[in-house]
């Protein structure tokens, strides 16, 4: 079946520097979404990505989908302690209804 | 504008009880999904609803677990003979338009159940 792969599980950074994580599907995607996950908390909306080769960003984040629509990465600039959490990217295949989640990438910042 | 509701927060149940969660959607919303998720995993998808209707529940066992979405009340995500590993964070979204190409689920905060 379908399969989304994030790499890397985790990641520790120093407060300031950039942070990136990689999203890979076995399949075409018709579109991808991001979430962000505080611990204990849920899933949060970020953003939708939607055209081959697509670059959104949000003050400090950047998305951009790949020219394949199989493949998407977040980057952070300058990452802050308020970015801790865990990033899933969610994928959706044309013709179906459910969006597959990615396995996650966990950040920590430290001060 | 209340966001996704899910009740309880917490639930304890001793194996062979049942689980009942609740979600109550965001005001005008007429589609339901259910997650479940474990420590440290990602999201797995259950089953997806809109209002009176199973629209695709492939990724719920077929055993044992069932969902509802009435035309009054909250979609229902209920567990028969719960054993410990159903234990994990329960999550619904929901989403006003019909084609999830072009929306946002907008996530509740989740149930998390505790099977002893």
């Amino acid at each position: 079946g379908q399969q989304v792969m994030q790499i890397p599980q985790y990641q520790h950074v120093q407060e300031g520097e950039d942070f990136t994580t990689y999203c890979n599907s076995s399949t075409t995607l018709s579109n991808i979404q991001w979430y962000k996950q505080r611990p204990g908390g849920h899933p949060v909306f970020l953003i939708q990505l939607v055209k081959s080769g697509e670059v959104k960003k949000q003050k400090r984040l950047t998305f951009q989908f790949g020219e394949a629509k199989k493949n998407s990465s977040l980057h952070i600039t300058a990452t802050q302690t308020t970015d801790v959490g865990t990033y899933f990217c969610a994928g959706l295949t044309s013709g179906t209804y459910k969006y597959i989640f990615g396995t996650g990438t966990r950040l920590k910042v430290l001060a | 504008n209340a966001g996704v509701m899910q009740n309880p927060r917490h639930l304890v149940r001793r194996r062979g009880q049942e689980a009942r969660l609740r979600c109550s959607p965001m005001k005008g919303h007429s589609h339901v999904y259910w997650y479940r998720q474990l420590p440290e995993e990602g999201l797995k998808f259950m089953v997806y609803l809109q209002k009176e209707n199973i629209i695709d529940e492939s990724g719920m066992p077929k055993e044992r677990f069932s969902a509802e979405f009435p035309k009054e009340g909250p979609s229902i995500l209920r567990i028969q003979q719960v054993v410990r590993g159903d234990s994990a964070a329960y999550f619904c979204a929901s989403s006003p338009l019909a084609s999830p190409h072009k929306d946002t689920q907008y996530f509740g905060p989740g149930t998390r159940l505790t099977v002893l």
